[in-house]
């Protein structure tokens, strides 16, 4: 069936380090969106990638899809205390959003 | 707009009890509609999806079950709850091939 994995599973980071969280999917996908998930909150949608090879950017925050449509990163450069919580991958194939396992993103003031 | 309401926001039941949890979706029809389950410190499960009214999806065999009376109505249940149905469970909505909204989830402990 349809896995979507993520890497790494936890990162802790220093206030002013960059951040990449990975996301891999066992076959191809018709889109990956971004998910952010505060400590106690619901996952809260960031980002839309549709085209192989897509890259998009959102302040400090800059997401890629690998050519192939079945792998995508994150990477926030710079992270602030605000950039605390789960990142989710999700991919969508046919009815189903099939989210990745998270990373959970600690930022050490 | 579209809104999602999710309740109740939190549960706590006893072992063997039923559970209800109702979700229901506002200024859209028609909806794709989906259960998830995150247990602690864990990554989304689907576990049921719907495209339209009475038709579920599972995705794994377990313990629940999910109804869709309306079409903007979901509902999941269960006859007796086992200690492994602890977690937060999450309704979202999403029109195929764009983003998926969340409700507030219901954190569900059964003691």
């Amino acid at each position: 069936g349809q896995q979507v994995m993520q890497i790494p599973q936890y990162q802790h980071v220093q206030e002013g380090e960059d951040f990449t969280t990975y996301c891999n999917s066992s076959t191809t996908l018709s889109n990956i969106q971004w998910y952010k998930q505060r400590p106690g909150g619901h996952p809260v949608f960031l980002i839309q990638l549709v085209k192989s090879g897509e890259v998009k950017k959102q302040k400090r925050l800059t997401f890629q899809f690998g050519e192939a449509k079945k792998n995508s990163s994150l990477h926030i450069t710079a992270t602030q205390t605000t950039d605390v919580g789960t990142y989710f991958c999700a991919g969508n194939t046919g009815n189903q959003f099939y989210f990745g396992t998270g990373t959970s993103l600690t930022v050490i003031p | 707009s579209q809104t999602i309401h999710q309740w109740p926001a939190t549960l706590v039941q006893p072992v063997g009890s039923p559970l209800s949890l109702e979700c229901t979706v506002e200024g859209t029809s028609n909806p794709n509609l989906y259960w998830y389950r995150q247990a602690a410190g864990r990554g989304l499960q689907l576990l049921f999806y719907s495209v339209g009214i009475g038709q579920i999806s599972s995705e794994v065999p377990q313990n629940l079950s999910a109804s869709r009376p309306q079409d903007r109505q979901f509902i999941l249940s269960s006859k007796k709850l086992l200690l492994s149905d602890s977690g937060f469970y999450l309704c979202a909505w999403g029109p195929l091939n764009t983003e998926a909204f969340f409700g507030q989830g219901t954190r569900l402990t059964v003691v």
